[in-house]
């Protein structure tokens, strides 16, 4: 069974520039996670989608992040503009119904904005 | 008061000891408890879960949860340097959403 895709896997950019990251789900699952991880902190969850529906979206930036779930699989994250306290991991997870189930995380997009 | 609190170490054991890592959490509403290890660089994967009071073993892991006192903990016996990551504790709020904690560092001295 493939894992939780993720691209870019690095990405560096400038302040007020805008980044957008992908994310592909395990197949089947129905609840998809994006998280922000700064160093040595643990993930805080940015929006959790149910299918192709917002369930939780209460800390997200929303006048610079964005996420979209088309069609209930893969997501897009977008930041835009950027600003320097953006610089973490984004970890996309996902999870096959609801959000008392394991998460399975995939292997992160490491964001640095100069 | 944090919704999930874990001390955030580093705890040091030398090899083959116990290591005892701690969570308390803030919701009595929680249902659903998660241990998830992260190696250094890489995403959390998922060690234990545990739903009702009492202990669960699993192997070298045994997660314990008291939800009168609103904590759950991991005990890894005959630790090994491979064990040596940040573990994240993680509690689900209510059937809604998973908050995790910050993490605890552990080392384990060969």
């Amino acid at each position: 069974e493939a894992g939780v895709a993720q691209s870019p896997r690095y990405k560096i950019i400038e302040k007020r520039q805008s980044v957008a990251f992908w994310c592909n789900p395990i197949s089947g699952h129905a609840t998809l996670y994006w998280y922000q991880q700064i160093l040595g902190q643990g993930p805080k969850l940015l929006i959790q989608f149910q299918n192709n529906g917002v369930v939780d979206d209460s800390q997200l930036p929303k006048d610079r992040f964005s996420a979209e779930r088309l069609k209930g699989v893969d997501s897009t994250l977008k930041i835009q503009p950027a600003k320097l306290e953006d610089s973490a991991v984004y970890l996309c997870a996902s999870s096959p119904s609801g959000v008392t189930d394991t998460q399975y995380f995939g292997p992160g997009t490491r964001l640095t904005v100069l | 008061q944090k919704e999930v609190e874990q001390n955030s170490g580093p705890l040091s054991v030398p090899e083959g000891a116990i290591a005892s890592l701690n969570c308390t959490y803030s919701d009595r509403g929680s249902q659903s408890f998660f241990w998830y290890r992260q190696y250094s660089g890489k995403s959390p994967e998922l060690i234990m879960s545990i739903y009702s009071n009492g202990d669960k073993e699993d192997g070298r892991f045994t997660a314990q949860l008291n939800k009168a006192s609103q904590y759950v903990s991991l005990l890894i016996r005959d630790s090994q340097p491979s064990d040596s990551a940040t573990y994240l504790c993680a509690v689900n709020i209510r059937g809604f959403k998973t908050i995790f904690g910050a993490g605890t560092r552990l080392f384990v001295k060969a």
